[in-house]
Formats: C-alpha cells, sequence, structure tokens
C-alpha cells in the first residue's frame, strides 16, 4: 500500500541509548510530522517540517530530535531514551492547504 | 499543551444502536477532522469538515462542523462489530504549517 512507512514497529531499548524512528512518505506531501500518543492524552506534536529542509518544534519537544532527509523521508532521534518516552510514535504527511494528514502504524517503543 | 474536550471519553453499546460523539474547544477552527483507531494501527481519516455549519455523510456516519466554529460532532447510525475502535476528532486551523490538535479520543466498544 502507498502511504506512510513507519520503522521500526516495535523496539525496546534502555535508559540512556539512542534510537532513531524512520518515516518515509511516498505520496509527495510537503509537510511532515511526529506525535506521541499516550493512554488518555489522544496525540500530541513531537516536531514538524513544513517543507523540505525546514524542521519546527511542537507540543512536546523536549529529549527528541529530528532530521528531515529529503521529501521522502522525516526521522525523529531519541540522543539518551528516558522511560517517560515510552509510547507509541506516529509519523504524519500532508500535502498542501487544508488538506488532512495521513499517518503511519506507528512504532510502539519500550523503555527500560 | 492544547486539547480539544472529547466526549464521552468511552462508550459501551449494542450492536445496531447509534452513537453520538462530540468535541468542543474555546478556539475557533478552520477544519474539524474525524479519525478511527484501529489496534494497532494508525488513525485513519473518516470525515473531514471545512465550513462552519457543514453536514457531510460517509456511510453510516455523519460529522457536523459547528456553526460557532468552536465544535463538532459525529455520529454513526446502527452500529456493526466493525465500528469499534477509538474516535479522535481533531482541528486545524490555516496558518503555518497547520498544526493539528486533537481531543482524548472515544472508546467505542460493541456488545453483540
Amino acid at each position: 500500500n502507498a502511504g506512510v512507512t513507519q520503522t521500526p514497529k516495535f523496539q525496546v531499548l534502555k535508559t540512556g541509548q539512542s534510537m532513531t524512528l524512520q518515516c518515509a512518505q511516498d505520496m509527495n506531501h510537503n509537510s511532515m510530522y511526529w506525535y506521541r500518543q499516550d493512554p488518555g492524552m489522544g496525540l500530541r506534536l513531537i516536531y514538524y517540517s513544513a517543507s523540505e529542509g525546514t524542521t519546527d518544534k511542537g507540543e512536546v519537544p523536549n529529549g527528541y530530535n529530528v532530521s528531515r532527509l529529503n521529501k521522502r523521508e522525516f526521522s525523529l532521534r531519541l540522543e539518551s531514551a528516558a522511560p517517560s518516552q515510552t509510547s507509541v510514535y506516529f509519523c504524519a504527511s500532508r500535502v498542501v492547504g487544508d488538506q488532512p494528514q495521513h499517518f503511519g502504524d506507528g512504532t510502539r517503543l519500550s523503555i527500560l | 499543551g492544547q486539547q480539544l474536550n472529547q466526549s464521552p471519553q468511552s462508550m459501551f453499546i449494542q450492536e445496531g444502536e447509534d452513537v453520538s460523539m462530540n468535541c468542543t474547544s474555546s478556539s475557533i477552527f478552520n477544519t474539524w477532522l474525524w479519525y478511527k483507531q484501529d489496534p494497532g494501527e494508525g488513525p485513519v481519516l473518516l470525515i473531514a469538515l471545512y465550513k462552519a455549519g457543514e453536514l457531510t455523510s460517509n456511510g453510516r456516519l455523519t460529522a457536523q462542523f459547528g456553526i460557532t466554529r468552536k465544535d463538532s460532532f459525529l455520529n454513526i447510525s446502527a452500529s456493526i462489530p466493525s465500528d469499534v475502535g477509538i474516535y479522535f476528532c481533531a482541528g486545524l486551523r490555516i496558518q503555518g504549517a497547520q498544526k493539528l490538535v486533537f481531543g482524548q479520543g472515544t472508546r467505542l466498544t460493541i456488545n453483540p
């Protein structure tokens, strides 16, 4: 299926380890987003990239970094993982204007 | 960070019943979106609303964009087992990279 692809689907880390979550979209979308989903909290925006070459902080950016590698790819990095970063991470992309975002299937990350 | 107030948080209904859920905000949005999330998957767009007062249907689903632009509701008629999941509302303002604000979700459980 075309759309937003996230890798890996599952990951377990130890506190202090680093990790990069990968996201790629094949819809030629301009904007890409990283969210985390925690029980009872809905989705909260971590970082976003409005277009290739730009990135900006969202609601909960602390402890994360991002790279918009090219138009297709947007990665999320945890430099020193903490248990509070245990969550499900979703990547999304959007074309332009008021068009809605399309989501990947998520990466389930556990930090021990 | 801002989130939308979505209610109810959970619903337990019998198959065949109608369902209604809503989202409210203290801020105005230009676009309202409704997503559904199945277990282990990312949110999938159900309905997008672009104009105040707009009423839009997608099969058994009907959603409305509130006239004040501060609320939206989603109705599901004649529920079936595959309607089980978590439903999210999301609001979008037309500014910058157009960051979505999500509700906390409504978890729908259906008894056959």
